[in-house]
């Protein structure tokens, strides 16, 4: 079954410091990855998606992700954490078993990212 | 600007009522779908569509029914029948069917609407 695990319920980092957010996967065929933010009672925001190419993907407000596929993996990082940082944030993987052009995602359980000053 | 946008932001349902969720975009995107949000669970996809009068149960479709009469708007209706109602909804939609990369663009996400029984 596929499916996308995030180890960790939250992640507590002191500001300036490096930040990771843990994400694995299970899927068939190749994997096509994304990273979405979510603030209090808000909607979901992109920060980045893995599709081919180079395996550290760089994306919104300082964010990336290295793609590992020996291990399945899809960690989200960033050099300095910020306070402004702490939110929930999600990893998704596109249902392979989906046809056509649409974007049908399978989402992790979410991790509560928590920056303290 | 272009975007999603979903009404009401707080919805309050009694028990037995049937009440529904507007989701509106101008992005021009094909694909709309539903998720439920509840805490520590992530989202699950209740419903998606593809085209406009084409639409496919997702995970967890009993007590929601939709409908897609236009491409800019897909409203849930979450009915009598959803025994725990209370959630966090969202909409979201991606270019999607016959557009070569909608496979690889991201899906754009609205505000949500948190429902409460009450």
């Amino acid at each position: 079954a596929q499916s996308v695990a995030q180890p960790e319920d939250q992640v507590n980092v002191a500001e300036g410091n490096p930040l990771t957010v843990k994400c694995t996967y299970s899927v068939s065929g190749n994997p096509y990855l994304f990273w979405y933010v979510q603030y209090p009672n808000r909607g979901l925001q992109f920060l980045l998606k893995y599709i081919t190419g180079d395996n550290l993907v760089k994306g919104s407000y300082g964010f990336e992700a290295e793609f590992n596929k020996s291990q399945t993996s899809f960690h989200l990082k960033k050099p300095s954490a910020l306070v402004s940082d702490s939110a929930l944030y999600f990893c998704a993987v596109r249902d392979s078993t989906a046809s056509g052009g649409y974007n049908k995602l399978i989402f992790g359980a979410g991790t509560r990212l928590a920056v303290h000053p | 600007d272009g975007g999603i946008t979903q009404s009401p932001k707080y919805l309050f349902r009694k028990e037995g009522q049937n009440v529904t969720l507007s989701c509106e975009q101008n992005l021009n995107h094909d694909a709309m779908y539903w998720y439920r949000q509840d805490p520590g669970q992530g989202l699950r996809l209740i419903y998606y569509s593809q085209i406009v009068n084409d639409f496919q149960k997702g995970d967890i479709a009993e007590g929601y029914s939709v409908s897609r009469e236009k491409k800019e708007s897909f409203p849930l209706t979450v009915t009598s029948a959803q025994k725990n109602p209370t959630a966090f909804y969202l909409c979201a939609s991606s270019p999607g069917y016959g557009k070569g990369q909608g496979m690889n663009t991201e899906a754009f996400f609205g505000q949500g609407t948190r429902l409460t029984v009450v």
